[in-house]
């Protein structure tokens, strides 16, 4: 069963380093998304790409934060000098076109982000 | 006002038991609801769709009122397996963001 996957499954940082997790999607799917986790809290929406570019971001998602899709397989969440308050599991997802769709979101298995 | 609110629980039960899970979402304009289900450090995964008819899938029943603006979520015959964090989770289309609800702890004890 095709299936979204994240690396690094795991990554510490200090405070003021970038940081960029990858995904790799499902592969005829056509929207993607980041979520955020916090331990012990909500599952959170940051941004969702569609067609090369942001259609949705949360207040989340600053200007430390930014996504890309560098070569048709690889979606990547960059936050450019973390925080501590950025430790968090972070989820990618995917869904296919809006034919066929239910909305069902396809999460990766997070990475997991500590910032010392 | 939150615009998912679950009541945290946790629902502790004992195998076998009928357990329901409540939900309320503040925002009229929502169009897709869903329960998921995560396990402890783990991803969330789909439970189930919920449609305003309500739907039923095996020992799950899922209900929708969209004037309440309440979800719902009924779990019989309960198993050790499913002791989780049921998340409830609205969104306003099938490609849009989905909103996530804090989630309800259900531990299912022998």
């Amino acid at each position: 069963e095709p299936e979204v996957t994240q690396t690094p499954s795991h990554q510490v940082t200090q405070m003021g380093q970038e940081v960029i997790l990858r995904c790799v999607p499902i592969s005829n799917h056509l929207y993607f998304y980041w979520y955020r986790q916090i331990l012990g809290q909500k599952v959170e929406f940051l941004v969702s790409f569609y067609n090369n570019e942001i259609s949705e971001k949360s207040e989340i998602f600053d200007d430390q934060f930014s996504v890309e899709r560098p070569d048709g397989s690889n979606f990547t969440l960059k936050i450019r000098s973390t925080k501590l308050e950025d430790s968090a599991m972070y989820f990618c997802a995917s869904i296919p076109g809006t034919r066929g769709n239910t909305g069902e979101l396809f999460f990766g298995e997070g990475s997991r982000l500590t910032v010392l | 006002r939150k615009e998912v609110e679950q009541d945290p629980g946790p629902f502790n039960v004992p195998e076998g038991a009928t357990v329901a899970f409540n939900c309320t979402y503040s925002n009229s304009a929502s169009q897709s609801f869903f329960w998921y289900r995560q396990d402890c450090r783990k991803e969330p995964k789909l439970l189930m769709s919920v449609y305003s008819s309500g739907n039923e899938d095996g020992r799950f029943t899922a209900q929708l009122n969209r004037a309440s603006q309440y979800i719902s979520l009924l779990i019989r015959d309960s198993k050790l397996s499913d002791s989780a964090t049921y998340l409830c989770v609205v969104g306003r289309s099938n490609t849009g963001k989905l909103i996530f609800g804090q989630g309800t702890t259900l531990q299912v004890k022998p």
